[in-house]
């Protein structure tokens, strides 16, 4: 099975600020990875697929780059709604796997 | 609109078994692989089980390999997972997702969930 880490697992972030989201992949997946944001007592929103493709609809302050065995989420400029816990989930094989998670959160 | 919504959620005895049920809308679902996600209280995301849209391929996480069982009714374009000797550890709440092609295989439609408790 491939596991999957993430860096770091919490992060203090003021608006504004640069952020980002490291995913990385015991084995090669390729570009098969999504991240998704979760805010609590919602269900997850797919924001990047295909590890740099922006998923319709999601501001352009996302995105997200890698390949093979190391990934990275980045928010270039931290908004008020972007406060939540970010997944990375690899495609490339079963079972599904997602990463632990990185809680982002107000400074 | 595309819709999921979960139900069949409840409070169970840890041995019990429960059966999720997955209504889609708004899309072909006949096409579609679908997935159960779970997430249990303050952790993260857990891959369940995959079905492919025809049911020939299924996939298990091994956490629930031979407990649980995932199916479909295309025709009442619903998802089903059947928990049976459930576990304290089983307590979550349960997302059904539809996974996109095009998208490389990511879930771009989740349910709200359905929260799941297996307690004496």
């Amino acid at each position: 099975d491939i596991q999957l880490t993430q860096s770091p697992s919490f992060l203090s972030a003021s608006v504004g600020d640069r952020v980002t989201i490291t995913c990385r992949a015991s084995q090669g997946i390729s570009s098969y990875l999504a991240w998704y944001q979760q805010k609590p007592g919602k269900a997850p929103k797919l924001l990047i697929y295909a590890a740099s493709t922006l998923q319709s609809g999601v501001p352009s302050r996302f995105s997200g780059s890698g390949s093979g065995t190391e990934f990275t989420l980045t928010i270039s400029s931290l908004q008020p709604e972007d406060f939540a816990t970010y997944y990375c989930q690899q495609l490339n094989s079963y079972p599904r796997t997602f990463g632990p998670g990185t809680k982002v959160d107000i400074k | 609109e595309v819709q999921l919504v979960e139900s069949g959620g409840g409070l169970v005895k840890p041995g019990g078994s429960l059966r999720l049920s997955c209504a889609a809308s708004g899309f072909t679902f006949s096409s579609y692989s679908m997935n159960w996600v779970r997430q249990a209280p303050g952790k993260g995301l857990e891959w369940v089980s995959s079905i492919s849209s025809s049911s020939s391929y299924i996939y298990y996480a091994d956490s629930v390999k031979g407990r649980f069982t995932i199916s479909r009714d295309n025709a009442k374009n619903s998802l089903y997972l059947q928990m049976n000797s459930l576990r304290a550890e089983d307590t979550a709440v349960y997302y059904c997702a539809s996974p996109d092609q095009l998208l490389h295989d990511a879930f771009d439609i989740w349910g709200q969930g359905t929260m799941v408790t297996v307690s004496s």
